[in-house]
């Protein structure tokens, strides 16, 4: 099946530093991305739509100065998390659909995110 | 989104079936009843869709009510990797929609 993957799977930094998260489609082209955040013992909450060439669209309540997305590719989409603080501290994960198929999101690994 | 419903835990023994519910009585013409799963700390995990009819999968099956209002996954033979949180999703079948995620149901498997 499809295959979408996330790096880094897990990653610890400092309050006030900026973390980078990437998530590429390996073996299909996805013009649209999807960024969900896991906070424990919690449901996925869906972050934004990351949309290839153009800007992502953000879900209310969502800062989109603090989390940037950048799609710039069929097979790339970036997650910053700007000026991290402990309370971003989750379980970020992406997904994306095959266009010609319908129905199926494919999901990465996730990537943990811990910011002391 | 239309909303679901389902139980917050279930529990069932290995090698038996599990039948897995989930209510959708808001539930609009359009929209797909989607399944996936989540391992702890793993992304999830599709497991099946489907609009009106039964569906059937190496995975599972979807049974589908006729007033479309509710929906049963069945897991044919559940074995101790079938424990994770199944969630039972609405929307479209394509296009450009994320998918809104509820709390789903537990499902812990006895050995």
């Amino acid at each position: 099946g499809a295959v979408v993957s996330q790096h880094p799977s897990w990653v610890i930094c400092k309050s006030g530093t900026s973390v980078k998260i990437e998530c590429r489609s390996l073996d299909f082209q996805a013009t649209t991305m999807f960024w969900y955040r896991q906070f424990p013992k919690q449901s996925l909450m869906l972050m934004a739509t990351s949309n290839e060439g153009s800007k992502a669209t953000y879900e209310q309540g969502v800062e989109k100065d603090k989390f940037l997305i950048n799609h710039a590719s069929l097979t790339l989409s970036t997650l910053t998390v700007t000026s991290a603080h402990p309370e971003d501290s989750s379980f970020y994960i992406c997904s994306a659909r095959i266009p010609t198929f319908s129905g199926e999101l494919f999901f990465g690994e996730g990537s943990r995110l811990t910011v002391l | 989104d239309a909303k679901t419903t389902q139980p917050n835990s279930m529990e069932s023994n290995e090698e038996e079936p599990v039948h897995l519910p989930c209510n959708h009585s808001t539930i609009s013409g359009t929209d797909y009843i989607h399944w996936y799963r989540q391992l702890p700390s793993q992304g999830p995990e599709y497991v099946i869709h489907g609009l009106t009819s039964n569906v059937n999968n190496r995975m599972a099956s979807l049974a589908i009510a006729e007033d479309r209002k509710s929906s049963t996954l069945i897991l044919h033979r559940a074995t101790l990797r079938d424990a994770a949180v199944y969630y039972c999703i609405l929307g479209s079948g394509g296009g450009a929609d994320g998918l809104t995620f509820g709390k789903g149901t537990h499902l812990i498997i006895q050995p």
